[in-house]
């Protein structure tokens, strides 16, 4: 089974800052699909960014963008000029052909003002 | 676009008891998920739906059943409630399959089984 690890139970970072969140993920698939999600104290979960294996590069959105190293199966997000909204849980998910979605545990991060 | 509605927001069942957890979108989306989040960790897909009429299971299914009679209604039943069910509950939607494209999260229902 596919499994993905968060090892960053919490981070924190100064606002305007940047930070980087960690994500490693097992499998044997060579075509998958890699997300982060953030879940605000609203509880709903908002995709930030997305990631195909096949593409060799790295995905960005705005002051999001992800560092991508397939063979070492790592998926970190790295998040620039920090701001007050950012502040969130923060999941890894790893998608397959089969349809099957597998989440991480979660990184809770702390903007800092 | 209301989006994705799930109600309701909170419930306590008592063991053994059944409910169903009622979820809708408005987006005339193709897929639809269930998904469980226990606390300190991350989600787990229960069942999910390519379309109406056809459903699967995804990692966690056992103890829950779906149908899914109409493009925007997916309930989620729990027929013999017990604590391990004890979660927030999100039902999700998209379009297209989830790896290529969005998935639009409900707000979540917390179910508490004593």
């Amino acid at each position: 089974a596919q499994t993905v690890t968060q090892s960053q139970p919490e981070m924190s970072v100064q606002e305007a800052e940047t930070v980087t969140l960690s994500c490693t993920y097992d499998t044997s698939e060579s075509d998958y699909y890699l997300f982060w999600y953030k879940q605000p104290p609203s509880r709903q979960m908002i995709l930030v960014i997305r990631q195909e294996a096949y593409k060799q590069q790295n995905a960005t959105e705005n002051r999001f963008s992800v560092n991508f190293q397939k063979a070492a199966k790592s998926f970190s997000l790295k998040i620039s000029d920090s701001q007050l909204g950012d502040a969130a849980m923060y999941f890894c998910a790893y998608w397959n052909t089969g349809n099957q979605f597998y989440f991480g545990t979660g990184t809770s991060l702390t903007v800092i003002p | 676009n209301a989006g994705v509605t799930q109600t309701p927001k909170f419930r306590i069942l008592k063991i053994g008891q059944s409910m169903t957890l009622q979820c809708t979108q408005d987006m005339n989306h193709n897929y639809m998920y269930w998904y469980r989040q226990d606390p300190g960790m991350g989600l787990k897909l229960i069942y999910y739906s390519v379309g109406a009429g056809i459903t699967d299971k995804g990692e966690v299914p056992n103890g829950y059943n779906v149908s899914r009679s109409t493009t925007e209604d997916f309930p989620l039943r729990l027929e013999l409630a017990a604590p391990s069910q004890t979660s927030v509950y999100f039902c999700a939607s998209s379009h297209n399959e989830a790896s290529t494209d969005t998935q639009y999260f409900g707000p979540g229902t917390r179910l508490t089984v004593l």
